[in-house]
């Protein structure tokens, strides 16, 4: 199979800990995006990487949150100090380039006990 | 500001009972409209991409439409196989690369 792949796929913490995602996007795709959703919303956008450089922050991106692209492939996110509103689905999508659809993943569901 | 609405929030149709999405948004700069399906638990899954006014696009039961405002998914005879969310998407230039998803239309076809 070669779509995106997400890991874990689930997460529970508690209040105040880091956790970290990975992604690991179609191997021919240029850009790699993520996303967070909560219950009965759409995808609300985070950040996306051109390779290994990250282009694109949202402004809703709070400073606990990092994301990562080493050498172009896999992405890492991380959300250091978690909060009780960091609960949600993230999703992690690919694409081959600018104009291309994005390809998603299943998700990271994280609980914050 | 920027939106993507989506309208009907739910929709509960018969089998074979067609009818229309609607996506409806307000950027300029418009790069690209994404229809996406989505199960429960699962990540959205393409269906179509339109780039500009009066394109159109096919796929089995799915037509999807584009004007200067708005877009339309159209459904014509479905099953319950198509029971999901569809949610669509706009990526549109304004200050940098902007991806924005409106909230969803929730279906339900009933056999």
């Amino acid at each position: 199979d070669t779509g995106v792949s997400q890991n874990p796929r689930h997460k529970i913490t508690k209040r105040g800990q880091n956790v970290t995602f990975r992604c690991d996007p179609i191997s021919e795709h240029n850009r790699l995006y993520w996303y967070r959703q909560t219950l009965g919303q759409g995808p609300e956008f985070l950040t996306y990487f051109q390779n290994e450089a990250q282009l694109e922050k949202s402004r809703l991106l709070s400073d606990r949150f990092s994301a990562e692209r080493p050498k172009g492939s896999f992405s890492t996110l991380e959300i250091q100090r978690t909060e009780q509103g960091d609960s949600a689905m993230y999703l992690c999508a690919s694409s081959l380039d600018e104009g291309s659809p994005q390809h998603f993943g299943d998700g990271t569901r994280l609980s914050i006990l | 500001e920027d939106q993507v609405t989506q309208s009907p929030e739910a929709l509960r149709l018969q089998e074979g009972e067609s009818s229309s999405l609607n996506c409806s948004y307000t950027v300029s700069g418009l790069r690209g409209l994404f229809w996406y399906r989505q199960d429960p638990g699962k990540g959205p899954e393409f269906l179509f991409t339109l780039y500009s006014a009066g394109e159109e696009k096919e796929k089995e039961r799915l037509k999807a439409t584009l004007t200067k405002k708005e877009s339309f998914l159209h459904i014509t005879a479905p099953k319950p196989e198509d029971s999901a969310t569809y949610l669509c998407a706009v990526h549109y230039w304004r200050h940098g690369q902007n991806f924005v998803f409106g909230p969803g239309t929730r279906l339900s076809v009933l056999p």
